[in-house]
């Protein structure tokens, strides 16, 4: 069974410029998660989708950071404009159901200058 | 809210002994599940056991068992016999309430030395 897919694996961008990653999670999981994890901390969720319906982004910053999850897929997390403190390692996981147990794509690591 | 408390930032271990990290955490509900993750230097997320609260028995995966006290609020990971491959981060995290959050830990920095 193939795991949580996300890309680019590295991104390095100039402050305010835009970035988008992409993650494609396991096949049939209904749940899927982004969470950023700043250095030297455990990871901070962002957003929850269950199928394409948003369950809470109460920890997204809406003025810059947005997410969809098109048909219940594929989901595309966008910074505009990114900040110095964007830099992090942003993670995508997924789950079968809600309480299920949710299983980490490889992560990207963002650096912005 | 719930909170997660990893006192132990770093540790270290010599091949084919046995340690412990700790991990307490807060809440005030009842039914919920506490895990423990490991991060290898590559950054992937990988589970390495799980507990429901409900359960009175400790979760046991292979080289890998948990002490939890749930009145504690305390949710320890023992590994036994201890590998190279086991040098990570380890995360303890908690899932509960409406939407099954996960609420991370600081994370403890394990190093098995030969």
């Amino acid at each position: 069974e193939a795991g949580v897919a996300q890309s680019p694996r590295y991104k390095i961008i100039e402050k305010r410029q835009s970035v988008a990653f992409w993650c494609n999670p396991i096949s049939g999981h209904a749940t899927l998660y982004w969470y950023q994890q700043i250095l030297g901390q455990g990871p901070k969720l962002l957003i929850q989708f269950q199928n394409n319906g948003v369950v809470d982004d109460s920890q997204l910053p809406k003025d810059r950071f947005s997410a969809e999850r098109l048909k219940g897929v594929d989901s595309t997390l966008k910074i505009q404009p990114a900040k110095l403190e964007d830099s992090a390692v942003y993670l995508c996981a997924s789950s079968p159901g809600g309480r299920e147990t949710q299983y980490f794509g490889p992560g990207t690591r963002l650096l912005v200058l | 809210a719930q909170t997660v408390t990893q006192s132990q930032p770093e540790m270290s271990v010599q091949e084919a002994e046995t340690v412990t990290l700790s991990c307490t955490y807060d809440t005030s509900e009842n039914n919920y599940y506490l895990f423990w993750y490991k991060q290898p230097p590559s950054r992937q997320m990988i589970l390495v056991i799980r507990q429901e609260a409900y359960k009175q028995q400790n979760a046991t995966e292979n080289r890998f068992s948990v002490n939890f006290q749930k009145a504690a609020k305390s949710f320890s990971l023992k590994i036994s016999d201890s590998q190279l491959g086991d040098t990570a981060m380890y995360f303890c995290a908690f899932g509960g309430g409406s939407n099954y959050k996960l609420t991370f830990g600081k994370g403890t920095l394990l190093t098995v030395n030969p």
